[in-house]
């Protein structure tokens, strides 16, 4: 069974421009949910998704935000990025949302804000 | 915020010695759940321990959970320098609003010499 695939694994942008990063779970699960690593804050959560809804959120700007499609596949959006937001996107996976079970972690992707 | 506190930071070690790593946390929790993270990449899943349990093998790995002290162990035995990395415990509280959201202690880094 394949992994948690993330894509783009790296990227450059520079201060106000927006991202997009996607994610796609692993086969038959339905819960992703994202978190954000820095050297300074740790991994810190951001949001998670279960049936194309959101079920909860981390304590982010609005600038921040995600959707999750029919077929589980997620993507984040970061608009007006700042330099503080160069990061490691770690999406994860799992079967509920209950946390019941592991979370399956993607490889993640690399941001720099330039 | 982080609710894990992990001791120590960092771990030296040579091949063949055991290591372990503490976790404390301050909510009460369902699951605690340990990963490893390589240089920078996506975390790898480790072993889950539930809060009803004390105890947890997992080849090398043996994870202890005491419900009572908020704290949790992670012991690798007979070390190798491929278990060089870095260890993350990870919890969900016990809150209804806890869904997808694993709150990460700040790591252990533990680096094993050949």
């Amino acid at each position: 069974k394949a992994g948690v695939t993330q894509t783009p694994r790296y990227l450059i942008k520079t201060r106000g421009q927006q991202v997009t990063l996607s994610c796609s779970p692993i086969s038959g699960h339905r819960s992703v949910s994202w978190y954000q690593q820095t050297p300074g804050q740790g991994l810190q959560f951001l949001f998670e998704y279960f049936s194309e809804t959101q079920r909860n959120k981390g304590n982010f700007p609005g600038r921040f935000s995600g959707r999750q499609f029919s077929n589980s596949r997620s993507e984040m959006n970061v608009s007006t990025l700042e330099l503080g937001d160069s990061a490691l996107y770690l999406c994860a996976s799992s079967l509920t949302a209950d946390l019941a079970y592991e979370q399956y972690f993607g490889p993640g992707t690399r941001l720099t804000v330039t | 915020s982080q609710q894990g506190e992990e001791d120590p930071q960092a771990l030296s070690i040579q091949e063949g010695e055991n290591a372990t790593m503490n976790c404390s946390y301050k909510t009460s929790i369902n699951n605690l759940q340990w990963y490893r993270q390589n240089s920078g990449r996506g975390l790898v899943h480790l072993i889950l321990i539930r809060s009803n349990e004390r105890e947890k093998h997992s080849g090398r790995l043996r994870v202890t959970l005491d419900t009572s002290k908020k704290s949790s162990s992670l012991l690798i035995t007979a070390s190798r320098a491929a278990d060089t990395a870095s260890y993350f415990c990870a919890t969900d509280a016990r809150s209804g609003t806890s869904y997808g959201k694993l709150t990460f202690g700040q790591g252990t880094i533990l680096t094993v010499h050949p």
